[in-house]
């Protein structure tokens, strides 16, 4: 059973607009949400994070909302940028020290590619 | 800041040997956790060591172990490898364990 959903496989976006890649999740004990950005053979690549005390943070061309009562977070990027071709994972862990500690679950990833 | 590395990027072994994979977190990180990617699954958490404690195991065979060193460097191993293990496998440290992770290049194990 996944516990972090990432519906979309793929996104196509033209150069300059905005991309949105959404995630859902289901354990309403995840407090901390991370995005991050992977390139083929490459390790993932921090890109920003959200804990669930926020609704919104933004970092540059990134923002991440959060919806606690939808159990929803998305990544927008304005605008795109033909570099922003990856494949995007959505995060979440549990912030307390329950028995979580460094146990990251991971969606299955969206692959943007942002046409020129 | 040096970040994560990882050694060796890239080993092939064959079916019923056994292999070390080794981390060393950015400077100051006192825990190290492991994933697995594979095409199928995606990421999945393996373990994770925080001074020199396994604090938390992801659901692996016991085929999969791991340690952590005085100086928060880490290794895995797999014995008794099978072809299924065939994967990419990130470490990633952080300070605490529960803040943001940032991931090493993995090492990308082949069993034939």
């Amino acid at each position: 059973d996944q516990q972090v959903k990432q519906n979309s496989p793929s996104l196509s976006v033209q150069e300059g607009r905005i991309s949105i890649l959404n995630c859902d999740y289901t354990n309403s004990m995840f407090d901390y949400f991370l995005w991050y950005k992977k390139y083929p053979a490459e390790g993932p690549t921090f890109l920003i994070s959200i804990s669930s005390i926020k609704d919104k943070n933004e970092d540059g061309r990134f923002t991440v909302f959060l919806n606690k009562s939808a159990k929803h977070l998305s990544l927008h990027i304005v605008p795109s940028q033909p570099g922003d071709s990856a494949v995007y994972f959505c995060a979440a862990s549990e912030m307390n020290y329950g028995g979580s500690q460094g146990n990251l679950i991971f969606g299955k990833g969206t692959k943007l590619s942002v046409k020129p | 800041k040096a970040g994560v590395t990882q050694t060796p990027r890239y080993l092939i072994k064959t079916r019923g040997q056994q292999v070390t994979l080794s981390c060393s977190p950015i400077s100051g990180h006192r825990s190290v956790s492991w994933y697995q990617q594979t095409p199928g699954q995606g990421l999945q958490f393996l373990f994770e060591y925080f001074s020199e404690t396994q604090r938390n195991k992801g659901n692996f065979p016991g085929r999969f172990s791991g340690r952590q060193f005085s100086n928060s460097r880490s290794e895995m191993n797999v014995s008794t490898l099978e072809l299924g293990d065939s994967a990419l496998y990130l470490c990633a440290s952080s300070q605490q364990g529960t803040d943001t992770q940032y991931f090493g290049p993995g090492t990308r194990l082949t069993v034939l």
